[in-house]
């Protein structure tokens, strides 16, 4: 079974920059899956932030991606999310989860989920 | 960016009723929708994807139509569990999602 457990800063200063990393158990990060990171500010939707493979390829949303960075570390699979110049719209849980690329083709939607990192931008 | 547009944003249901949750997509992205329930500190919850087929370990009482445009979750008879914010996400070009429908008790 495979399970998401989210960490990291939980208030960040404006224009400061927002860390958080997934560690993954029960799947290998080395194997060919696309690990995922959405965001949930409060009282409002779901908003998809980018993926990453474990070979490094990513794939980020075109409005966050001057401020995106994501990485891997197969040593201790887990994946990490760098957000830079972050402002109060960026107060939001993180939710890191997956699309499983286990079959002859990679799925489309997202499971499982963490359950979430909550972020506040604050000074 | 493809916009989901969900419909109403609550819905007052009593338990043993039926709820219909509407979503809709600002261009057409054939099947390539999934549902989400979300219940209050949780995380989302895979229900469905592809529209109409149901995730592992989801109750036959949820079912999920549409295409193109137009896409509906039914819960037949909502049980206690049920009552909670259910998202559709799109898939046909990158990923989107609505703003959610919360089922609330009536």
């Amino acid at each position: 079974q495979v399970q998401l457990q989210e960490s990291g800063s939980g208030l960040v200063k404006p224009s400061g920059t927002l860390s958080l990393t997934c560690a993954v158990s029960g799947d290998s990060l080395s194997n060919n899956d696309w690990w995922t990171w959405v965001r949930q500010p409060p009282g409002k939707g779901l908003e998809w932030i980018g993926e990453i493979k474990g070979s490094g390829s990513t794939n980020y949303k075109s409005s966050l991606k001057s401020r995106v960075t994501m990485s891997v570390d197969k040593t201790n699979n887990q994946f990490s999310l760098s957000l830079s110049f972050v402002t109060a719209a960026d107060t939001a849980v993180y939710y890191c989860t997956r699309r499983d690329c286990s079959g002859r083709s990679c799925l489309n939607w997202f499971d499982p989920w963490g359950q979430g990192s909550l972020v506040i931008v604050s000074s | 960016e493809i916009v989901m547009t969900q419909s109403p944003a609550t819905l007052s249901v009593s338990p043993g009723e039926r709820a219909t949750l509407s979503c809709r997509a600002s261009q057409s992205i054939n099947s390539n929708l999934a549902w989400y329930q979300q219940k209050p500190g949780q995380a989302p919850r895979l229900l469905m994807y592809d529209a109409s087929t149901r995730a592992t370990g989801v109750p036959a009482r949820f079912s999920g139509s549409g295409s193109g445009t137009e896409f509906t979750l039914t819960i037949s008879s909502l049980q206690s569990e049920d009552f909670a914010v259910y998202y559709c996400q799109q898939y046909n070009y990158w990923y989107t999602f609505g703003q959610g429908t919360k089922v609330e008790i009536k």
